[in-house]
């Protein structure tokens, strides 16, 4: 399987733990995307890789979350302290993204997600 | 703040009738949109893209309409099958910024 893969697919944990997810982009993909997803409604950007330097963060990340790709190929996702409000889907995306003559391009490719419920 | 939304949350068709599924948008400022679909339980995929400077863009038994003056898109899917039913999303985004925006998404359900 050459998709993007995420690992767990599901996450069950108590409130006030800390909880890890994997990403793995398809091959070569030099971006990678984290989103969240509530349930009816569209996945909300949570922050964006290039290569291994995190270039942008949203206002939703707040500092309980933190992710990383310390080699450019995987990433990782951590919430810390979890509270009821982070159950959600949490996808990752990768893009063979780039500049061509001004245009941002690169199609976003989403894996299937790791859904995290907080008791 | 500006955003990315959907007119209907639901849509009904028959199997073989063309749907048509709307989005409106109020960034003036997006370059680029995508459709997605997304079936129970998986992540998004990719339907077809289009450009700020295109109108019209054709796929297989998909068309994306963008309608830049009153910034609306439209999706439409040819022949409607039962493995179309899903959840259909539009996203935008700028070119200066890798921040895709989803609306809230459209369910799609084809009666056999």
């Amino acid at each position: 399987d050459t998709g993007v893969s995420q690992d767990p697919r599901h996450k069950i944990t108590k409130r006030g733990q800390n909880v890890t997810f994997r990403c793995d982009p398809i091959s070569e993909h030099n971006r990678l995307y984290w989103y969240r997803q509530t349930l009816g409604q569209g996945p909300e950007f949570l922050t964006y890789f290039q290569n291994e330097a995190q270039l942008e963060k949203s206002r939703l990340l707040s500092d309980r979350f933190s992710a990383e790709r310390p080699k450019g190929s995987f990433s990782t996702l951590e919430i810390q302290r979890t509270e009821q409000g982070d159950s959600a889907m949490y996808l990752c995306a990768s893009s063979l993204g780039g500049w061509d003559r001004g245009i941002n391009t690169g199609e976003l490719f989403f894996g299937e997600g790791s859904r995290l419920t907080v008791l | 703040g500006e955003s990315v939304g959907l007119h209907l949350p639901t849509l009904s068709v028959q199997e073989g009738d063309n749907s048509i599924i709307n989005c409106a948008y109020s960034n003036s400022a997006s370059d680029y949109f995508i459709w997605y679909k997304q079936e129970s339980g998986k992540g998004p995929q990719f339907i077809i893209d289009i450009r700020s400077n295109m109108d019209k863009r054709q796929g297989q038994r998909v068309t994306v309409l963008l309608n830049k003056t009153v910034k609306h898109l439209s999706l439409q899917i040819a022949a409607t099958q039962p493995g179309d039913s899903a959840v259909y999303f539009c996203a935008e985004r700028e070119d200066s910024n890798n921040d895709m925006r989803f609306g809230a998404g459209t369910r799609l359900t084809v009666k056999p």
